[in-house]
């Protein structure tokens, strides 16, 4: 089946530029979404179809998908964005949802 | 704004069934546009899909869950509902219902969320 691999954990230092990365096989021909989850909170997307900001979303979140990775940034990094972050797509070939194991944002 | 909110036992004995429900509101449960999905994440682990249902009853399931698992759709109720039999241990998590919006190349994105609950499998 198909897999997403992401970096269990990426740190940055506020003001600097977060990218996590989300790996699978030929992504770059997939729609992939992002979420940011907080402890206790439930997830928000906060990119869509690769690329897309739903409305209230930071302009400093950003998404980009080519080949094999998919990357989402986070530029000027603030100590909000400190969270739990899934990248996600369908899995055409077994008719079913696949997320990332997740990456850890810490703000230094 | 629409809303989701999931409601049922918290607490479900082994081999017995999980039941939960997700109460829509406002907006239609009935619209083409999406679907209706639940997600799981154990404690302190990733996110799982089970599956997801559309206005016509239609479902789509994980090929994990396939043999246990039910979803069903009320559209007098505004609201659709998980079974999951014969759980385990394993089945204990926070269950979100969330609804899905179609995505440009396949498959849907997730939003909103519901705030999610507990439920723990335990004698």
């Amino acid at each position: 089946s198909y897999v997403l691999s992401q970096p269990p954990t990426v740190s940055v230092a506020p003001g600097q530029t977060a990218k996590i990365t989300c790996g699978g096989n030929n992504i770059g021909g997939k729609s992939v979404h992002w979420y940011q989850q907080k402890p206790g909170q439930a997830p928000v997307v906060v990119v869509y179809d690769d690329s897309d900001r739903p409305s209230g979303i930071p302009e400093r979140f950003s998404g980009s998908n080519f080949g094999n990775t998919a990357t989402l940034t986070i530029s000027r990094v603030e100590d909000g964005d400190e969270a739990d972050y899934y990248c996600q797509v369908w899995d055409t070939t077994n008719d079913r949802v696949v997320f990332g194991g997740g990456t850890k944002l810490t703000v230094l | 704004q629409l809303q989701l909110q999931e409601s049922g036992s918290g607490l479900v004995k082994p081999s017995e069934t999980l039941s939960l429900t997700c109460a829509v509101s406002g907006g239609s449960i009935s619209s083409i546009a999406y679907t209706w999905n639940w997600i799981r994440q154990p404690p302190g682990k990733g996110l799982q899909w089970i599956g997801h249902t559309h206005h016509s009853g239609s479902t789509v399931y994980d090929p994990s869950f396939r043999s246990r698992v039910a979803i069903s759709i009320d559209r007098s109720k505004n609201q659709f509902s998980l079974n999951l039999t014969s759980v385990t241990a394993a089945d204990s998590a926070v269950y979100y219902c969330v609804r899905g919006q179609r995505a440009v190349f396949d498959g849907n994105w997730f939003d909103p969320w519901g705030q999610g609950t507990l439920v723990t499998v335990s004698s």
